[in-house]
């Protein structure tokens, strides 16, 4: 089954510090990958997304992701956060044949301020 | 507005009894979908829905129970024979349309069994 796998569950940073997620997926073929964001209270929300063109691709609120095919990998990355970034990152791949989602785990983000 | 609805926000139930929670778009979209939340697990789908009057079993399905009478409605009933009921329940919609198709979430019901 498809499978998408994101590294250190839980990121503690300062705020003006780089952030960047790693998230590996498993399907070779045809890709259809997200980035989602949880802040807290509110609902799951779309960063980004990639299915074709420019492997690097710029989402809302200033964050970015490239997609390397060689590497299985859609990492998220910003350069400078701010405490308003603090929330649930997750990263996801559509199925191949329909339209359903696995997703990763997701990344706990706290910034302090 | 255009968007996903869910009720309750909280609702609380004593074991032994199916609940069913509400899921209702306005999008226009022919797809949905039912997820649970648990802490450290991300998200895991437990149906999907096509189009009315079909949907699909997720991964993890067992316990629950969906249908799928109109487009713009999907609710999901947690049923006894769910062993771990407490949990936060997403729904989500989308179109149909492939590649690039994101998906649409609703604020949530968090699920309380005692």
């Amino acid at each position: 089954a498809q499978s998408v796998s994101q590294h250190n569950h839980h990121v503690i940073l300062s705020e003006a510090a780089s952030l960047e997620l790693g998230c590996n997926y498993s399907y070779g073929g045809t890709v259809n990958l997200f980035w989602y964001v949880q802040y807290p209270g509110q609902h799951l929300q779309l960063l980004l997304k990639y299915f074709s063109g420019d492997p690097l691709v710029k989402g809302i609120k200033g964050f970015e992701a490239e997609f390397i095919k060689s590497k299985f990998s859609f990492n998220l990355r910003k350069p400078s956060v701010q405490w308003s970034d603090t929330a649930e990152y997750f990263c996801a791949d559509m199925v191949y044949g329909n339209n359903r989602l696995a997703f990763g785990k997701g990344n706990q983000v706290v910034v302090i301020p | 507005d255009g968007g996903i609805t869910q009720s309750p926000k909280y609702l609380f139930r004593k074991e032994g009894q199916n609940v069913t929670l509400s899921c209702e778009q306005n999008l226009n979209h022919d797809a949905m979908y039912w997820y649970r939340q648990d802490p450290g697990q991300g998200l895991r789908l437990i149906y999907y829905s096509q189009i009315v009057n079909d949907f699909q079993k997720g991964d993890i399905a067992e316990g629950y129970s969906v249908s799928r009478e109109k487009k713009e409605s999907f609710p999901l009933t947690v049923t006894s024979a769910q062993k771990n009921p407490t949990a936060f329940y997403l729904c989500a919609s989308s179109t149909t349309g492939g590649s690039g198709s994101e998906q649409y979430f609703g604020p949530g019901t968090r699920l309380t069994v005692t």
